[in-house]
């Protein structure tokens, strides 16, 4: 069974500084996707980031970017220039491609706090 | 509606009763998910739907959770003879057909005293 794993319950960043979320997995397949959803306190999940495992770019959304390693099953999530308004709760999740299992598996998620 | 939609937002119940949450997807998506956050943990996957039927119902705890899906709409979560580990968010997503991406609802904070 896939598993995930985000080791770091909290983190802190300054504001307009770098942050790097972890987020490691396991899976003996080939082709699946991975995720990483913010959640403020209204409890809304959104989406920030996606990426496919069968591409090898790294995906990028404006502030948001990941390390997609492959080999080594992580998928850490990088923030730049960090804005008050990214505090919240990050959630890692995979996804099988296999035919009959589309339910995400979660991380425990990491909390952020973002210092002014 | 423009996203998916939860409704109670909060829920406060006694042990022993039945509640019911409910959940609107957003339009023309024809899958549905339900998920469970306690506290401290993160999202536990319950039961999945296509159109009406469940083939996937593998997440949910015991026989006193069940959920029915009419129309390939509406999704209705049903806890009975609740418990205090019942106590948790209850959080419904959408997606179109079998897409990717899941879209979720602001979830159901249920307390049971």
């Amino acid at each position: 069974a896939q598993t995930v794993t985000q080791s770091q319950p909290e983190m802190s960043v300054q504001e307009a500084e770098t942050v790097t979320l972890s987020c490691t997995y396991d899976t003996s397949e080939s082709d699946y996707y991975l995720f990483w959803y913010k959640q403020p306190p209204s409890r809304q999940m959104i989406l920030v980031i996606r990426q496919e495992a069968y591409k090898q770019q790294n995906a990028t959304e404006n502030r948001f970017s990941v390390n997609f390693q492959k080999a080594a099953k992580s998928f850490s999530l990088k923030i730049s220039d960090s804005q008050l308004g990214d505090a919240a709760m990050y959630f890692c999740a995979y996804r099988s491609s296999t035919s009959g299992t589309y339910k995400y598996i979660f991380g425990t998620g990491t909390r952020l706090k973002v210092l002014a | 509606g423009a996203g998916v939609s939860q409704s109670p937002s909060n829920k406060v119940t006694e042990k022993g009763k039945d509640v019911e949450l409910r959940c609107d997807p957003i339009s023309g998506h024809t899958a549905l998910y339900w998920y469970r956050q306690s506290l401290g943990q993160g999202l536990e996957f319950l039961i999945y739907f296509q159109g009406n039927s469940a083939p996937d119902k593998s997440g949910l705890p015991s026989d006193r959770f069940s959920a029915e899906r009419t129309g390939g709409s509406v999704s209705t979560l049903t806890i009975q003879r609740t418990q205090q580990e019942d106590s948790a968010v209850y959080l419904c997503a959408s997606s179109l057909g079998l897409g990717v991406t899941q879209y979720f609802g602001p979830g159901t904070r249920l307390t049971v005293l």
